[in-house]
């Protein structure tokens, strides 16, 4: 079985803060997610990677920041944490690029921006 | 503006009866549909998912049918048991890696 796991489950943290919210997968899968789960507004990607090193913006990237330097390893960054980022953030990952593969995700990140 | 929408919130059945899920989208590049199930505390799990070239996919007690010409699609669950009682995401896909959700549906199924 595909196993995602972020780092936390709960983080609260303060305006202005920096956060970085960690996301690891264990299948050796090209494709990693971030995406952020609201009310009434279901799923929303915020960055892809297809690659180590390699990035593309998702439908609301403004305000984060990702990096991949390991194929298990995706992390998004908050460079400057404010109240309307405050939401349930989820990982994903997938194999193959630009094909129709499920996505597996993580348990989610409950994350509270004070 | 939301391309895939579930325009109900929740859904109430009785225990051994019919769950049907409905969930329409706007672009006409998808091709490509999933259904996810969320328990709370933990993240969506793939479910079932349908091909533009077939109008039904079925798995177990769990049904996907698509209606292209209407962009319309919906999950049939039969017969419903507690332990599907969950949130319910539709997604959709251009034939890529980009997958666009809808907002939900939260199904309680009743003893």
């Amino acid at each position: 079985d595909v196993k995602v796991t972020q780092s936390s489950r709960y983080l609260v943290k303060r305006t202005g803060e920096k956060v970085f919210l960690e996301c690891v997968q264990d299948m050796d899968h090209e494709n990693m997610f971030w995406y952020r789960q609201d009310p009434g507004l279901g799923l929303r990607l915020i960055y892809f990677s297809y690659d180590v090193k390699m990035k593309e913006k998702g439908d609301i990237p403004e305000g984060y920041s990702v990096s991949r330097e390991k194929k298990e390893r995706f992390s998004l960054i908050l460079e400057s944490a404010s109240t309307n980022q405050t939401s349930m953030y989820l990982c994903a990952s997938s194999s193959e690029s630009y094909s129709n593969q499920p996505q597996h995700f993580g348990d989610g990140t409950r994350l509270s921006i004070l | 503006d939301q391309q895939v929408k579930q325009n109900s919130p929740s859904l109430s059945v009785q225990e051994g009866r019919i769950s049907i899920l409905n969930c329409d989208y706007t672009n006409s590049m998808f091709d490509y549909f999933l259904w996810y199930k969320k328990y709370p505390a933990e993240g969506p799990t793939f479910l079932i998912s349908i091909s533009s070239i077939k109008d039904k996919n079925e798995d177990g007690r769990f049904t996907v049918f698509l209606n292209k010409s209407a962009k319309h699609l919906s999950l049939h669950i039969v017969p419903s048991q507690p332990g599907d009682s969950a949130v319910y995401f539709c997604a959709a896909s251009p034939n890529d890696y980009k997958l666009s959700f809808g907002a939900g549906t939260t199904v309680t199924v009743r003893a």
